[in-house]
């Protein structure tokens, strides 16, 4: 099936500092998404990206499409101590596996206020 | 207030039991999916619905069993056949309407065997 290797694992920061983070897949995705997971609780989307190229941002949050439609980058700026929790790319190739989305492994963010 | 609820929160299991896991959402969609989340590893597919009375085996289907009788509804039954069911599991859906492959997830079941 399809393998999607998301880094770093985690990332421990001060909060103030900016956090990068990516995806990069073995085949080609024709959507990206970018979900938080709280402890206990269910993922919630972040962005969500269609094309090649595009840059997104939702507040301090930017994700990116990467143009070879195998990867995805998502920053965070400015970050604080709410921003701690665990991040997934997801992507889906479209076409038979419409709906079905693959998952990367997560980032954990710790943020030290 | 629109959303995906699932049932119970904490789960056991125990050896040889069937044990099933509610799912209900009120979004009106049509696509419903499990996914089963494993310490440091991604979510897992393991069955998914595309429309009432109609499902398919993801990639972990192995042990699980689902049924779609209706619209808002997909329990997951966790069979004796899974031999290691400890997991967190995931339930969401999906507006097959709109034109995006948006997952809405509900908030977990945690299931352990004793």
């Amino acid at each position: 099936g399809q393998q999607l290797n998301q880094s770093p694992q985690s990332m421990f920061i001060q909060e103030g500092e900016d956090v990068s983070m990516n995806c990069t897949s073995s085949s080609i995705f024709n959507t990206w998404l970018w979900y938080k997971q709280e402890p206990g609780e269910g993922p919630v989307l972040l962005i969500a990206l269609y094309k090649a190229g595009e840059l997104t941002s939702n507040g301090r949050l930017t994700a990116q499409f990467g143009i070879t439609r195998k990867d995805s980058f998502l920053n965070i700026s400015a970050s604080i101590p709410s921003d701690v929790g665990i991040y997934f790319c997801a992507g889906s190739a479209g076409g038979t596996s419409y709906g079905k989305l693959t998952f990367g492994q997560g980032t954990i963010l710790t943020v030290h206020p | 207030d629109g959303g995906i609820t699932q049932s119970p929160k904490y789960l056991f299991r125990k050896e040889g039991q069937n044990v099933t896991l509610s799912c209900e959402q009120n979004l009106n969609h049509d696509a419903m999916y499990w996914y089963r989340q494993d310490p440091g590893q991604g979510l897992r597919l393991i069955y998914y619905s595309q429309i009432v009375n109609d499902f398919q085996k993801g990639d972990i289907a192995e042990g699980y069993s689902v049924s779609r009788e209706k619209k808002e509804s997909f329990p997951l039954t966790v069979t004796s056949a899974q031999k290691n069911p400890t997991a967190f599991y995931l339930c969401a859906s999906r507006d097959r309407g709109v034109s995006n492959e948006k997952l809405f997830f509900g908030s977990g079941t945690q299931l352990s065997v004793l």
